[in-house]
């Protein structure tokens, strides 16, 4: 297809893990992110994964990549209310110079106590 | 260092008037890419500078352009407004925009159209 799709809602408890899930268009995209936004805010840099690597861990976040599938993940390991926000993936194209991302959707990640 | 930041953060303006956003990246980044965000249309990219120079642009009409200056601070203006140009411009920056070169994002200039 030709968005980038992401499921729209995601619900858990504080302590639980989340997984936010992405499908991508571009099998030749080089770098996938995860960006980050709250309420009233720009977005915000969670982490990246370079195309030629499966997983890459930061912390609290894991992110899980299947070329095969087109499809990537983010992890949140102990999910807390400050993490409640809204989840973008992004991917960008081709090897070229330049920054153009497409973004996903959005996943709305709710964190309940 | 300073973050990316986008001024004014608010602006209202009415059908047909045209509207000049300003950003300064991070020090020392050179690419500055803008995008526009709406509830129905997500995140979409509009155009990035490189010295000076545009070097991607999305599909959007050619009133909305844009311009770096020397400095890398970048403007980007939106002539005849319409009320579907009522969105959160979102400027980022990079220090070149090649390779896993990472975008930071500014706060976002909130337009609305009336």
């Amino acid at each position: 297809g030709e968005d980038v799709e992401q499921s729209l809602f995601l619900s858990v408890r504080e302590g639980d893990s989340s997984v936010i899930n992405c499908t991508y268009t571009d099998s030749s995209s080089t770098y996938l992110y995860w960006y980050k936004q709250e309420p009233g805010a720009g977005l915000q840099l969670l982490t990246y994964i370079f195309s030629n690597m499966d997983m890459k861990q930061d912390q609290r976040l894991t992110v899980l990549l299947n070329k095969k599938d087109k499809h990537l993940s983010l992890r949140i390991a102990d999910t807390q209310t400050g993490d409640s926000a809204i989840y973008f993936c992004a991917e960008k194209k081709g090897t070229g110079g330049g920054n153009k991302l497409t973004f996903g959707t959005g996943t709305q990640l709710k964190v309940e106590l | 260092k300073a973050g990316v930041t986008q001024t004014p953060r608010y602006l209202i303006k009415t059908r047909g008037q045209q509207v000049t956003l300003s950003c300064s990246p991070i020090s020392g980044h050179r690419s500055v890419s803008w995008y526009q965000q709406t509830p129905g249309q997500g995140l979409q990219f509009l155009f990035e500078y490189f010295s000076e120079t545009q070097r991607n642009k999305g599909n959007f009409p050619g009133r909305f352009s844009g311009r770096q200056f020397s400095n890398s601070r970048s403007e980007m203006n939106v002539s005849t407004l319409e009320l579907g140009d009522s969105a959160l411009y979102l400027c980022a920056s990079s220090l070149s925009g090649s390779g896993g070169d990472t975008q930071y994002f500014g706060p976002g200039t909130r337009l609305t159209v009336l």
